[in-house]
């Protein structure tokens, strides 16, 4: 079935580094690709998206790029701040079967020290 | 426009006793999605829904667990005879019907299950 992996967390940053957070999947279709960010005690937000090879998401400084040549999908951000603190998810959805369930990774804890 | 609204956002029950788990979606939305977040984990899908109609529950476990989401009213997540092991945060998501492909899904703020 299809699976998403993405980095072991926690990532602790000082404020203004670069941070990436890497996600590769598995996907037996041509799936679209999300990043939602989760603040503490809050639902899901989605922070960015991708549904075609080579597509670019980008959200207030964060960018990911779909690669289907290495089926990855790596969040980046050129210089973090306090307020990114949060758990980044990566997500696929594939529509198989008309569900458009999304899969999601375990999350990555991002910490950022002013 | 409100936003997807669950309740109750925390709930406390005993092994052995029932814990409903409601969702209105955001407004002109007509599908919803049940997630279940274990500690330390990604989020599961469970099921998906429309009005009067499931459209997907392969991941729902096979016993006590049901949902549903009628013509009027918020959509239900029904769990029967709690173990401790159905401690989790459920999300409850919501989209609206396009003909388009993955239409973005909004997420609710979650309902906190804990078993005692």
């Amino acid at each position: 079935g299809d699976s998403v992996t993405q980095m072991e967390g926690p990532v602790t940053l000082s404020e203004e580094a670069f941070l990436t957070i890497n996600c590769t999947y598995t996907a037996t279709g041509y799936p679209s690709l999300f990043w939602y960010v989760q603040y503490p005690g809050e639902g899901l937000q989605l922070l960015l998206k991708a549904t075609k090879a080579d597509d670019k998401g980008s959200n207030k400084g964060f960018e990911a790029t779909y690669r289907k040549e290495t089926t990855s999908f790596h969040l980046e951000k050129g210089s973090v701040q306090v307020s990114d603190s949060a758990v980044y998810f990566c997500a696929l959805s594939d529509s198989q079967g008309g569900s458009e369930k999304l899969v999601f990774g375990k999350g990555t804890k991002l910490t950022v020290n002013p | 426009n409100a936003g997807v609204m669950q309740n109750p956002r925390h709930l406390v029950r005993r092994r052995g006793q029932e814990a409903r788990l409601r969702c209105s979606p955001m407004k002109g939305h007509s599908h919803v999605y049940w997630y279940r977040q274990l500690p330390e984990e990604g989020l599961k899908f469970m099921v998906y829904l429309q009005k009067e109609n499931i459209i997907d529950e392969s991941g729902m476990p096979k016993e006590r667990f049901s949902a549903e989401f009628p013509k009027e009213g918020p959509s239900i997540l029904r769990i029967q005879q709690v173990v401790r092991g159905d401690s989790a945060a459920y999300f409850c998501a919501s989209s609206p019907w396009t003909s388009g492909r993955n239409n973005e899904q909004f997420f609710g703020p979650g309902t906190r299950l804990t078993v005692l």
